[in-house]
């Protein structure tokens, strides 16, 4: 199994709060990536990072902040949670974009904002 | 517009059987790969298989593999002899391209074996 921590795997929080969650990887994988998963639209892209201090937008990338400072951590900031933001969210890594390299996913963190 | 579409919310198949579960999917770029993702109860996303645009032979890992029907662009998953424990959500997504960091997912679609 490929070396991805998510931290914390279930948190409940108030509308309005902030809230950050963590994606740690032992794989020294360039790529990270953060998804959230909600019931009949799958995973959607939230946004990604190709190396140290290096993110871009995905599909779903309003309301959410994403930082790397080491390669091995890749944080997802929601600065004012609101309950469209409930969901769970899965960090995943890859060595590369393209061709049959496929996404390790971490473990899922299920977000709950009341 | 939807990149990638599986129509199959909910499939039941008997233990020992072969079930297929569709995917179809919609680009105009001719470098694409297609990936399935098994989605168990207790929630870790694992990587099936994997099938490239240019790719001459449909893919197979173990009892799975993948009817790739590039002109009608669908990729539909095939598992044989289910066991029960193939009971999951699958996964269909799509990375277009090359280089691209975007990978799309479809809804994805509830198997349940039955003993």
């Amino acid at each position: 199994d490929a070396g991805i921590t998510q931290s914390p795997r279930h948190k409940v929080t108030e509308t309005g709060t902030p809230v950050t969650l963590r994606c740690h990887q032992t794989e020294n994988h360039r790529y990270m990536y953060w998804y959230r998963q909600d019931p009949g639209h799958g995973l959607r892209l939230i946004h990604y990072s190709y190396g140290v201090k290096d993110t871009d937008k995905g599909e779903v990338s309003d309301g959410y902040s994403v930082s790397r400072s080491k390669t091995e951590d890749f944080l997802l900031t929601l600065e004012s949670a609101t309950s469209s933001q409930t969901s769970v969210y899965f960090c995943a890594i890859s060595e590369a974009p393209q061709g049959s390299y496929e996404q390790y996913f971490g473990p899922g963190t299920r977000l709950t904002v009341t | 517009a939807q990149k990638i579409t599986q129509t199959q919310p909910g499939m039941f198949v008997q233990e020992k059987e072969a079930v297929t579960l569709d995917c179809t999917y919609d680009t105009s770029d001719p470098s694409y790969g297609l990936f399935w993702y098994k989605q168990p109860s207790s929630g870790e996303m694992i990587f099936l298989i994997y099938q490239g645009s240019y790719d001459q032979q449909n893919a197979t890992e173990g009892r799975y593999s993948l009817n790739f029907q590039k002109a009608r662009k669908s990729a539909n998953l095939v598992i044989s002899a289910s066991q029960l424990g193939d009971s999951a959500m699958y996964f269909c997504a799509m990375r277009e391209g090359n280089n691209n960091n975007d990978m799309r997912f479809g809804a994805g679609t509830r198997l349940t074996v039955k003993p």
